[in-house]
């Protein structure tokens, strides 16, 4: 079946400006992560979806970050107010189950440029 | 501050050749540990998971972990060009988080 989606794959943005980004995860599964990752680094956790349950965002980095989630649908993030630091590649991670320690499958990620 | 430390290499061994690869952790509450595997320009995919302490092989792949030591590694036998990739040393304390470490670069040398 098909994998995890991203859109767009590539995104070019300037400074201030405000940009969304989307995850269509696997379908039936419950659990989805938002994961960020610099050049050269390992995955940094932003958020996690699971089911219709609160997510956690306890790995936001800051109130210009946002993600929403509905029931076991797509997931979309959102950034306001892009700053330089925001560059990076954002990944998309689902699962079946919570928390997906056997089965996370990531998505080809979100290559995002602020200039 | 729970911390995931990976040499970041980069490490190169000949074809054939055994890869070694370490990881430590911070936290001895840790309770699950994860290789994945990131070509470039790709996304990470999982290779191998252990949860007990000691040895488990997959194929051409053992993980080794020894929670006393805080210590997890991988070990590539027979290493192959196709091989050459970024490893990432990932810990689940049990919540919601999966903390990754920087990754370690590997090339094998045909």
């Amino acid at each position: 079946g098909a994998g995890v989606s991203q859109s767009p794959s590539n995104k070019v943005t300037e400074k201030g400006k405000d940009v969304e980004l989307r995850c269509d995860p696997i379908s039936g599964h419950t659990a989805l992560y938002w994961y960020r990752q610099r050049l050269g680094q390992g995955l940094e956790f932003l958020i996690y979806f699971q089911g219709n349950s609160a997510p956690d965002k306890s790995g936001l980095p800051s109130d210009r970050f946002s993600a929403e989630r509905t029931g076991e649908s797509v997931s979309t993030l959102t950034i306001q107010r892009t700053q330089q630091e925001d560059s990076a590649v954002y990944l998309c991670a689902s699962s079946l189950e919570w928390p997906g320690l056997e089965s996370q499958y990531f998505g080809p990620g979100t290559r995002l440029l602020v200039l | 501050q729970k911390e995931v430390e990976q040499n970041s290499g980069p490490l190169s061994v000949p074809e054939g050749a055994i890869a070694s690869l370490n990881c430590t952790y911070s936290d001895r509450g840790s309770q699950s540990f994860f290789w994945y595997r990131q070509y470039s320009g790709k996304s990470p995919e999982l290779i191998m998971s252990i949860y007990s302490n000691g040895d488990k092989e997959d194929g051409r792949f053992t993980a080794q972990l020894n929670k006393a030591s805080q210590y997890v590694s991988l070990l590539i036998r027979d290493s192959q060009p196709s091989d050459s990739a970024t490893y990432l040393c990932a810990v689940h304390y049990g919540g919601n988080q999966f903390y990754f470490g920087t990754g370690t670069s590997l090339t094998v040398i045909p």
